[in-house]
């Protein structure tokens, strides 16, 4: 079936380093893929998502790249913040319109 | 600007005792969801609707009830709490796009229920 694998948390970072969290992915078919963000005590809101292959999505400084050769989507920042740190969940969607999340990573950025 | 709406924010239940979370969305969305998030976990699906009148099961649907009656609405019952079911509660709701669902799924803020 299909599933979603990201690397495990927490992660630290110093301020303004370079960040990537790794996303891989089984499924059948095309799916689109996203990144969603939790704040501390908030839900989950869409950071940025890409529906075909090499596809590239971004927000907020924040890239992912749709990678069907590797199957992955792995998120980047050039410079983190401080104000970036949260929980990074990726998804993929399947055929049912349903999400399949991975468990999330925690990043911690330190000023 | 209301967006989903989740009430009540926090609840602690005895095992055995009832109760209903809310959640309303004011988008016209089709899609609406309930999720459950247990610490350092991940999100799982227990309960979608995609519109009025219809409900499906998601991936752990046992021990909840949903109902669709409007397109606003989308309550989970929780029947005879179980400490197991202590968790944080999303509800989520997604537009369409084309007639597809988007994927794009906009969440409250969250319901977290502890059964002692």
């Amino acid at each position: 079936g299909n599933s979603v694998t990201q690397m495990e948390g927490p992660v630290t970072l110093s301020e303004e380093a370079f960040l990537t969290i790794n996303c891989t992915y089984t499924a059948t078919g095309y799916p689109s893929l996203f990144w969603y963000v939790q704040y501390p005590g908030e839900g989950l809101q869409l950071l940025l998502k890409a529906t075909k292959a090499d596809d590239k999505g971004s927000n907020k400084g924040f890239e992912a790249t749709y990678r069907k050769e590797t199957t992955s989507f792995h998120l980047e920042k050039g410079s983190v913040q401080v104000s970036d740190s949260a929980v990074y969940f990726c998804a993929l969607s399947d055929s049912n319109y349903q999400l399949i999340w991975g468990a999330g990573t925690k990043l911690i950025i330190k000023p | 600007n209301a967006g989903v709406t989740q009430t009540p924010k926090f609840r602690i239940l005895k095992i055995g005792q009832s109760m209903t979370l809310q959640c309303t969305q004011d988008m016209n969305h089709n899609y609406m969801y309930w999720y459950r998030q247990d610490p350092g976990m991940g999100l799982k699906l227990i309960y979608y609707s995609v519109g009025a009148g219809i409900t499906d099961k998601g991936e752990v649907p046992n021990g909840y009830n949903v109902s669709r009656s409007t397109t606003e609405d989308f309550p989970l019952r929780l029947e005879l709490a179980a400490p197991s079911q202590t968790s944080v509660y999303f509800c989520a709701s997604s537009p369409l796009a084309g007639g597809s669902n988007t994927g794009e799924l906009f969440f409250g803020e969250g319901s977290r229920l502890t059964v002692l």
